[in-house]
């Protein structure tokens, strides 16, 4: 168990709807990072939160946008939802300068768009 | 252009045989490589992190070593409960807070 926990597990959206993800961080870490993951793919990177600001973004169109909360806890929402957009969301935490820059990642939600 | 490669894609062990996985990368100013593995359904599970080349790590029946161009994953002895995708992901480039992840080797050990 990492301590990072996201929800929902799985949901089904329509094409065109919008969508909000949750996760809370590990204790003591202040950086999150969110992924996507295809089935059979590798994760890539949509973005990270540090201090609720963003320091970093992946390939990405701005339809995908984040929140980090004085928690740490940390929300994905996906505008216009495509059928591309179904795959495994992945929330990582981390604390760098802590045992260096390692991620830890939660169970994932899975998001069906039909 | 940064860029992760596992190889292989698929890899069939009966139990007991030693293999190993390829981690071939492409990132300047390398930061950390990273072993996770991923149980279907599941997110990734932290493994290993390597800074350095000549850096080994070991957990249990895995062993994983660093070159200035890739990263093996030595799996000795495997159990079925080894099985699993194995993912590789290295820290660095212009954008030095993403993991560039590989797709994967999908490891499956038969009793």
């Amino acid at each position: 168990e990492t301590g990072v926990t996201q929800s929902p597990t799985h949901l089904i959206k329509t094409r065109g709807q919008q969508v909000t993800l949750r996760c809370s961080s590990q204790s003591g870490h202040n950086t999150v990072s969110w992924y996507q993951q295809a089935l059979g793919q590798g994760p890539q990177f949509i973005f990270q939160y540090y201090r609720e600001e963003e320091n970093g973004r992946g390939n990405f169109p701005p339809r995908f946008s984040g929140l980090q909360f004085p928690n740490y806890s940390s929300e994905l929402n996906v505008n216009a939802l495509e059928l591309d957009d179904s795959a495994l969301y992945l929330c990582a935490s981390s604390s760098p300068g802590q045992g260096g820059n390692t991620i830890y990642f939660g169970e994932g939600s899975w998001l069906t768009v039909v | 252009e940064d860029q992760v490669t596992q190889s292989p894609e698929a890899l069939r062990l009966q139990e007991g045989e030693s293999s190993s996985l390829n981690c071939s990368y492409t990132v300047s100013g390398l930061r950390g490589l990273f072993w996770y593995r991923q149980d279907p359904g599941k997110g990734p599970e932290f493994l290993f992190t390597l800074y350095s080349a000549g850096e080994e790590k070991e957990k249990e029946r895995l062993k994983a070593t660093l070159t200035k161009k890739e990263s093996f994953l030595h799996i000795t002895a495997p159990k079925p409960e080894d099985s699993a995708t194995y993912l590789c992901a290295v820290q660095g480039g212009d954008n030095f807070n993403k993991f560039y992840f590989g797709s994967g080797t999908k490891l499956n050990v038969k009793p």
